[in-house]
């Protein structure tokens, strides 16, 4: 079953502005991270918070986590054309026997108009 | 970090053929490689786990006999659809079983699969 889900789904912004996505989870995990994928392609990693973070900043990227409320947030800021893409939180949850499991949300398409 | 080469890019074929799809580790040993299928707009759905050596792991709903795996080397995993029909028709993506050094994993470039 889905574990996380983003909204909005789809967000369009000018160049230059900040785009903020939200992600929410059910259950409690060990970590949560954020994936970009370009149209048609793989996914790429992002920025990873450990359940004991509350905030990480890598670039132009800024993610919190609040565990009590079970959810993320991603703030790209100054965005430019070439961030447009879809945004996948993904949680990492201890599933047993040693494994963890990793779940993807539905994403949020962002579309930076330049 | 790990490089996951992932073959074709995209592949178009006729309805009741087969298509094998490859997810190379470039420089690591991959024991564990896992297979998402992506529906247009959607989230990556789990298919299957495959471990170097032993059978893949399927996840509830998916097919063993219509998605094969097989992971024969450390550094070779495929993903065969057999017979496929254009409901098959998806984005299907490989991944790395363990994190790199940041936590994150990495992805394969994806396979587009069109069945006509």
């Amino acid at each position: 079953s889905q574990q996380g889900e983003e909204d909005p789904q789809a967000l369009s912004i000018q160049e230059g502005e900040n785009a903020t996505m939200n992600c929410s989870y059910k259950t409690s995990i060990n970590n949560l991270q954020w994936y970009r994928q370009n149209s048609g392609r793989g996914l790429v990693h992002l920025i990873l918070i450990r359940s004991n973070e509350r905030e990480k900043h890598s670039g132009r990227l800024r993610v919190t986590l609040d565990t009590s409320k079970k959810s993320s947030s991603l703030l790209i800021t100054a965005s430019r054309a070439a961030d447009t893409a879809s945004y996948f939180c993904a949680t990492v949850a201890y599933s047993g026997a040693g494994s963890y499991q990793l779940t993807f949300g539905k994403g949020t398409k962002l579309s930076v108009i330049p | 970090g790990a490089v996951v080469s992932q073959h074709p890019s995209w592949v178009i074929c006729k309805s009741g053929t087969s298509v094998k799809i490859e997810c190379r580790s470039l420089d690591f040993q991959a024991t564990t490689m896992f297979w998402y299928r992506q529906f247009p707009k959607q989230s990556l759905m789990l298919m299957a786990t495959s471990n170097e050596g032993s059978k893949a792991t399927y996840e509830q709903g998916v097919e063993k006999d219509k998605f094969l795996i097989n992971h024969a080397s450390l550094t070779l995993s495929t993903l065969t659809v057999t017979s496929a029909h254009p409901e098959d028709s998806s984005f299907y993506i490989c991944r790395t079983g363990g994190p790199s050094s940041l936590g994150g994993y990495t992805f394969g470039s994806g396979t587009r699969l069109t069945v006509v």
